[in-house]
């Protein structure tokens, strides 16, 4: 089976700031990588698919990178709506999600 | 407006049965590929089983072959997951969840979910 790791697993920061989010594969994964905004009682939001393409309607601030098994979210500057637990999923075999990563307000 | 609807969530004791419903709409139900995909309560996502769009291929995560049955109704366009032997960590907000068309398992579309309660 595939692990995913994402670090860290909260992470507190301000309206405006650059946040990164990693997340690691046990194995490579080539770019089938997917990631998910979730917010309390809501289903998972879909960001980015195939590690770096953003999927419609997804503002421009948000933008992922990586192949293989190292994998990066980046927020350019952080809104008042991004306030929430972000998970990675690789579908390169089956699917598996990374445990979340909370952003909080500092 | 694509929608996908989920129901048939409720409590139900260890060793029970339940079968959840998802009734999709929007979009062409019968070329897509669908998924279950559950989340216990404050906990992280876990894919549950997967359906081809004919239902030629499905596969279960290890936590619940055996025990978990999905199948789909494409006349119907509906989705559904047959749930035996219920345990305790099978407690979650079931989603059901549709894989964007041709993209080798991407997770596009995701219903609100249904609550399930294994609990005596």
């Amino acid at each position: 089976d595939i692990q995913m790791t994402q670090s860290p697993s909260t992470l507190s920061a301000s309206v405006g700031d650059r946040v990164t989010i990693t997340c690691r594969a046990s194995q490579s994964i080539k770019s089938w990588l997917a990631w998910y905004q979730q917010k309390p009682g809501k289903a998972p939001k879909p960001l980015i698919y195939q590690a770096s393409n953003l999927e419609s309607g997804v503002p421009s601030r948000f933008s992922g990178s990586g192949s293989g098994t190292e994998f990066t979210l980046t927020i350019s500057s952080l809104q008042p709506d991004d306030f929430a637990t972000y998970y990675c999923q690789q579908y390169n075999t089956y699917w598996t999600f990374g445990q979340g990563t909370k952003v909080e307000i500092k | 407006e694509v929608q996908l609807v989920e129901s048939g969530g409720g409590l139900v004791q260890p060793g029970g049965s339940l079968r959840l419903s998802c009734a999709a709409s929007g979009f062409t139900f019968s070329t897509y590929n669908m998924n279950w995909v559950r989340q216990a309560p404050g906990k992280g996502l876990e894919w549950v089983s997967f359906v081809s769009s004919s239902s030629t291929s499905v596969y279960y995560a290890d936590s619940v072959r055996g025990r978990f049955t999905i199948s789909r109704d494409n006349a119907k366009n509906s989705l559904y997951l047959q749930m035996n032997s219920l345990r305790a960590e099978d407690t979650a907000a079931y989603y059901c969840v549709r894989e964007k068309f041709g993209s080798s398992g991407y997770h596009d579309f995701w219903g609100q979910g249904t609550l399930v309660t294994v609990s005596s």
